[in-house]
């Protein structure tokens, strides 16, 4: 099984909501990723997880909040997001130590109103 | 200079034809070279990875990869309607992935 599952698929949310997506994984691994790709862009690194501990924050904005409750759930909390952050919001897992061979969900299509 | 570089195409080719894509890239850190095909508004998908200099097959796909000259390719053989999509090329060392801006591919019957 090499499948990371994402939920919701599609979200829209007013500027004042907060909600959360969720990424699961039974891939066994110990590193979990969330990446944001804008239309025709490259997916660009947001937080990652190590051994369900933050890793690396890109300077990533505090109204994105991640949390990693156990090794095969990831979760990314959002509250007072502005429209620019309207985006395809990616999880990833990979072993630990690297992330070659990281494997990505399908997505949440986000849409901020 | 930007650390991945991707020509974005769009590139068009007739079905059958061999496909080349291409990448290069400044940091001789990278430990490992991945591809990825993406289709309109799904995620990555892995298709190859390597962490050495030289050749990887694996059915139509080959990857390729020189460090010498910091030139990462991606052959595709008997190209297929379905193999349209983005193609992203993702060097990397540690946790960071350094993503391409991705190669349109569009395999006309």
């Amino acid at each position: 099984d090499t499948e990371v599952t994402q939920t919701p698929k599609h979200l829209v949310m007013g500027m004042t909501n907060k909600k959360s997506l969720k990424c699961e994984q039974h891939m066994g691994h110990r590193a979990m990723y969330w990446y944001k790709q804008k239309a025709k862009k490259p997916p660009e690194l947001m937080f990652v997880y190590s051994y369900e501990k933050l890793s690396i924050n890109e300077s990533v904005p505090s109204r994105f909040s991640p949390e990693c409750p156990n090794s095969s759930l990831l979760n990314l909390h959002l509250h007072a997001l502005q429209p620019e952050d309207s985006a395809l919001y990616l999880c990833a897992s990979s072993h630990a130590g690297a992330a070659g061979e990281a494997f990505f969900g399908q997505g949440t299509r986000l849409t901020v109103v | 200079q930007k650390e991945v570089e991707q020509d974005p195409g769009p590139l068009s080719v007739p079905e059958g034809a061999i496909v080349s894509l291409n990448c290069t890239y400044s940091n001789s850190a990278f430990q490992y070279f991945m591809w990825y095909r993406q289709y309109s508004r799904k995620g990555p998908e892995l298709l190859m990875y390597t962490y050495s200099s030289g050749n990887k097959e694996d059915g139509r796909f080959t990857a390729q990869v020189d460090k010498s000259s910091k030139y990462i390719s991606l052959f595709i053989r008997d190209s297929q309607p379905s193999d349209s999509a983005t193609y992203l090329c993702a060097p990397g060392s540690g946790y960071a992935l350094n993503f391409g801006k991705g190669t349109s591919l569009l395999v006309t019957p």
